[in-house]
């Protein structure tokens, strides 16, 4: 079955713009998370949606948003990029929620300049 | 912000040997998984262990997790150079997953 697929894989953006990014989840599975990868940081929690709703979200300032569609396809959006944003940015996606194992995306890599 | 804490931070072995990772945590758990990486690529579930449970093995990987501790272990037998990557630890408690900071583990040929 084919995995999860996140576009684009690599963006170059500048501070000020806003981004957005796609995940397209395994067929069937309904829960989608986003993490956001750092070297200082490491994995931190952006979001997550089931059935189109936000069930939960993490510790991140208003500029970053999601949403999912009736597909189960998110996206997440970030405006007024800062240089701090660059990261690899990770969805993840499983049949119910985390309980049941998450499948990860290869990530997008945003580099804010 | 994180939830489990890795030890060691990196491990460097032969091919052959056994590998013995670490991860503490701090609040209640529903489940521990742990998680592998290669070069900043997508996370690759490897396991997850229930809190109700003390040990499960899949294939070269044993876990342990001690709730009365807050700790879990992940041992890989008889490494091979591909098992070079980094080692996550993530706790669930009640849907809501955190990551630790990561082994970096290092298999030699």
């Amino acid at each position: 079955k084919a995995g999860v697929t996140q576009t684009p894989r690599y963006l170059i953006k500048t501070r000020g713009q806003q981004v957005t990014l796609s995940c397209s989840p395994i067929s069937g599975h309904r829960s989608v998370s986003w993490y956001q990868q750092t070297p200082g940081q490491g994995l931190q929690f952006l979001f997550e949606y089931f059935s189109e709703t936000q069930r939960n979200k993490g510790n991140f300032p208003g500029r970053f948003s999601g949403r999912q569609f009736s597909n189960s396809r998110s996206e997440m959006n970030v405006s007024t990029l800062e240089l701090g944003d660059s990261a690899l940015y990770l969805c993840a996606s499983s049949f119910s929620g985390a309980w049941d194992g998450y499948t990860f995306g290869s990530g997008t890599r945003l580099t804010v300049v | 912000s994180q939830q489990g804490e890795e030890d060691p931070q990196a491990l460097s072995i032969q091919e052959g040997e056994n590998a013995t990772m670490n991860c503490s945590y701090k609040t209640s758990i529903n489940n521990l998984q742990w998680y592998r990486q290669n070069s900043g690529r997508g996370l690759v579930h490897l396991i997850l262990i229930r809190s109700n449970e003390r040990e499960k093995h899949s294939g070269r990987l044993r876990v342990t997790l001690d709730t009365s501790k807050k700790s879990s272990s992940l041992l890989i037998t008889a490494s091979r150079a591909a098992d070079t990557a980094s080692y996550f630890c993530a706790t669930d408690n009640n849907n809501d997953m955190r990551f630790g900071a990561g082994t970096r583990l290092t298999v030699k040929p």
